[in-house]
């Protein structure tokens, strides 16, 4: 089955203590994306990878980083989280843009973070 | 950027047409706009895709005018079940990479 997963689905942790969330699809994608939604705003874009070891910033890449070495994962990492981090995670993935078409993006079943 | 503006909520009946539209002033040329449907505690989910003039697939149309400063998503004989948030993305050039933008969504009660 066609899917992206994320893990872990929610996670409770403490102010500065580094972690990471996976983000796996097995549709053989280049282009993957993070995403975190918050109430009123939407989703919003993180960071982007147009394919392995090609990343970029989105809209609010502070805070975070991420890593592309292998086509199917694309992990999201907070070295340092902080409350203001506490949001609703999305990973999702779709096929090649190099037409500039906006392809189909996949999207993983979310992971809730809350940073105390 | 390619921003793009979206009513924050309109409420319709059961068996009603929803129209949805979107504004997206600075679309780059090469973009297409895509609407994505998305339901509480769940990652969204594609619905259409179009460039220019019109789309239709078998849950929705979408309306593109010439200069495609706007689209608008089109859900014919809506349900309950159709109750969700809806977003319109567009593709910005602008960094040389694609980056994505969503727009706030528009959330839609379906009422009985």
């Amino acid at each position: 089955e066609a899917q992206v997963t994320q893990n872990p689905r929610y996670l409770i942790t403490v102010t500065g203590k580094k972690l990471t969330v996976t983000c796996s699809q097995n549709m053989n994608h280049e282009y993957m994306s993070w995403y975190r939604q918050d109430p009123g705003l939407g989703l919003r874009q993180i960071y982007y990878s147009m394919n392995v070891e090609v990343t970029d910033k989105g809209d609010v890449p502070e805070g975070y980083k991420v890593s592309r070495k292998e086509k199917r994962n694309f992990p999201l990492i907070l070295e340092s989280p902080s409350p203001n981090q506490t949001s609703l995670y999305f990973c999702a993935s779709s096929s090649s843009r190099d037409s500039g078409i906006t392809d189909t993006q996949y999207f993983g079943p979310g992971t809730r973070l809350t940073v105390l | 950027l390619a921003k793009t503006t979206q009513p924050i909520s309109m409420d319709s009946y059961e068996g009603q047409e929803v129209n949805i539209t979107c504004s997206h002033n600075n679309i780059a040329t090469n973009d297409y706009i895509t609407w994505y449907q998305q339901f509480p505690s769940q990652g969204p989910r594609f619905i259409i895709q179009g460039y220019k003039t019109k789309v239709t697939n078998e849950v929705a149309s979408l309306f593109i005018p010439a200069d495609r400063k706007s689209s608008t998503l089109s859900l014919p004989r809506v349900s309950l079940s159709d109750t969700a948030v809806y977003y319109c993305l567009v593709g910005d050039m602008s960094g040389g990479y694609n980056k994505l933008i969503f727009g706030a969504g528009t959330r839609l009660a379906v009422h009985p």
